[in-house]
């Protein structure tokens, strides 16, 4: 079975401070990999997407970056952290399906981050 | 555009009692994908359901059921004899289809429901 490990589950930086956020997927092969952002009170937005190895898409311009050294490894990076960046970091995985299909989104358990 | 809204920010019911989520999505595409997840206070989201926009039939699962109304553009969520267990955050959330290759890209979430169970 496939199981998606995010790690840490909390963080607190300092502003200014770099950033990396490691997800790693077991199980499946060629996954789509997404990080997701949760603001206090607010929904989930997407962050970043990849459907292959160093194949970043960015949905929102901002101070994080993403890459994609593996297969199965996703890691949201950031040189300095600012207080905006503060929230609830989701990592998650589908599978790779061709032609217009989609399929749904497994998720880690999140890193709560504060930035202060 | 996209869009998801759900209207109830927060609900409390007592155990035992049904509940029902309300989901409204908006989208120009003919085909696209539903989805329901539980956010439980651990964090992490539990995917509970999907659905693809050609199929309208209604889905139960246990104490769980689905009622997916195009003419409406509703994808409600009902919980029948609700358990304190159900207590979460339950986010609705579409997702175009991609027509230009692979996988599910972005899902479109509402800003979520938060039901709270009370024994």
């Amino acid at each position: 079975s496939q199981t998606i490990h995010q790690w840490p589950a909390t963080l607190v930086q300092p502003v200014g401070s770099p950033l990396s956020l490691e997800c790693t997927v077991e199980g499946t092969s060629n996954p789509n990999l997404y990080w997701y952002r949760q603001a206090a009170g607010r929904g989930l937005q997407l962050l970043f997407y990849s459907i292959g190895i160093d194949q970043i898409s960015s949905e929102v311009p901002q101070n994080l970056s993403a890459s994609r050294p593996q297969d199965r490894q996703f890691i949201l990076s950031s040189k300095k952290l600012l207080l905006s960046d503060s929230g609830f970091y989701l990592c998650a995985w589908s599978v790779f399906v061709s032609g217009p299909r989609n399929t749904e989104a497994f998720f880690g358990q999140g890193t709560r981050l504060t930035v202060v | 555009a996209q869009k998801v809204t759900q209207a109830q920010t927060e609900i409390s019911v007592v155990e035992k009692e049904d509940v029902t989520l309300d989901c409204v999505y908006e989208t120009r595409d003919t085909t696209y994908y539903l989805f329901w997840y539980k956010q439980p206070p651990s964090g992490e989201l539990v995917f509970l359901i999907r659905r693809n926009s050609f199929d309208e039939q209604n889905e139960i699962s246990g104490r769980y059921s689905w009622n997916f109304q195009k003419s409406t553009s509703s994808f409600n969520f009902t919980i029948t004899a609700s358990q304190v267990v159900d207590s979460a955050v339950y986010f609705c959330a579409l997702s175009e289809a991609n027509v230009s290759g692979a996988g599910s890209y972005q899902l479109t979430f509402g800003k979520g429901t938060k039901l709270s169970v009370i024994p």
